[in-house]
């Protein structure tokens, strides 16, 4: 069975550029979340999708962060403008359904963004 | 406050040795969980081991085992027989009530030796 996929690996751009990161979770899972890990830091959730729908966005940056699953399987997060803090290992992570137990969430390996 | 602490930003082990990772949490809640999770240089969080706070033993798969003090709220890991492949950040985190979406510590890098 294939893992959640993520694309680019890595990233760098210029601050107060725009940048895109691309998810596909493990076929069949309708819960996707996408995390932020700073350097030095564990992950922290940005958002949680069921579906095409926001479950939860409450520690999304929304003035620069932007994030979509339009037809319910892939997702793409959007920064812009990028500011130099928003330098980290952006997660993706999917899980059959709203997580009910504890080995239900797989993670992908990550988009590296570097903002100069 | 944090609701995670992991006091050790490093640890150094020799292969077949066992080591103990610390982790010591906060909460209020009487239902809580406390994840293990891997993170070797790939990238990917990779789930080890889970304590609820009700389980009455501690949980054990394979090399790894929980050390699960709840008077002390302290949950470390020890993973025992190190092997060169368990090189990697080991990151601790805690689900809260009815949620089982981890919050996660700052983590523990774990070098290996030969």
């Amino acid at each position: 069975e294939a893992g959640v996929a993520q694309s680019p690996r890595y990233k760098i751009i210029e601050k107060r550029q725009s940048v895109a990161f691309w998810c596909n979770p493990i076929s069949g899972h309708a819960t996707l979340y996408w995390y932020q890990q700073i350097l030095g830091q564990g992950p922290k959730l940005l958002i949680q999708f069921q579906n095409n729908g926001v479950v939860d966005d409450s520690q999304l940056p929304k003035d620069r962060f932007s994030a979509e699953r339009l037809k319910g399987v892939d997702s793409t997060l959007k920064i812009q403008p990028a500011k130099l803090e928003d330098s980290a290992v952006y997660l993706c992570a999917s899980s059959p359904s709203p997580l009910s137990s504890y080995n239900e969430q797989f993670f992908g390996p990550g988009t590296r963004l570097t903002v100069l | 406050a944090q609701k995670i602490t992991q006091t050790q930003p490093g640890m150094f082990v020799q292969e077949k040795e066992a080591v103990t990772l610390d982790c010591t949490y906060d909460t209020s809640d009487p239902s809580y969980g406390l994840f293990w999770y891997k993170q070797p240089s790939s990238g990917e969080m990779i789930f080890l081991i889970y304590q609820g706070s009700y389980d009455q033993q501690n949980a054990t798969e394979g090399r790894y085992s929980l050390n699960f003090q709840k008077a002390r709220k302290s949950a470390n890991l020890v993973i025992s027989a190190s092997q060169l492949g368990d090189s990697a950040m080991y990151f601790c985190a805690m689900r809260e009530g009815r949620s089982y979406i981890p919050t996660f510590g700052r983590g523990t890098s774990l070098i290996v030796h030969p």
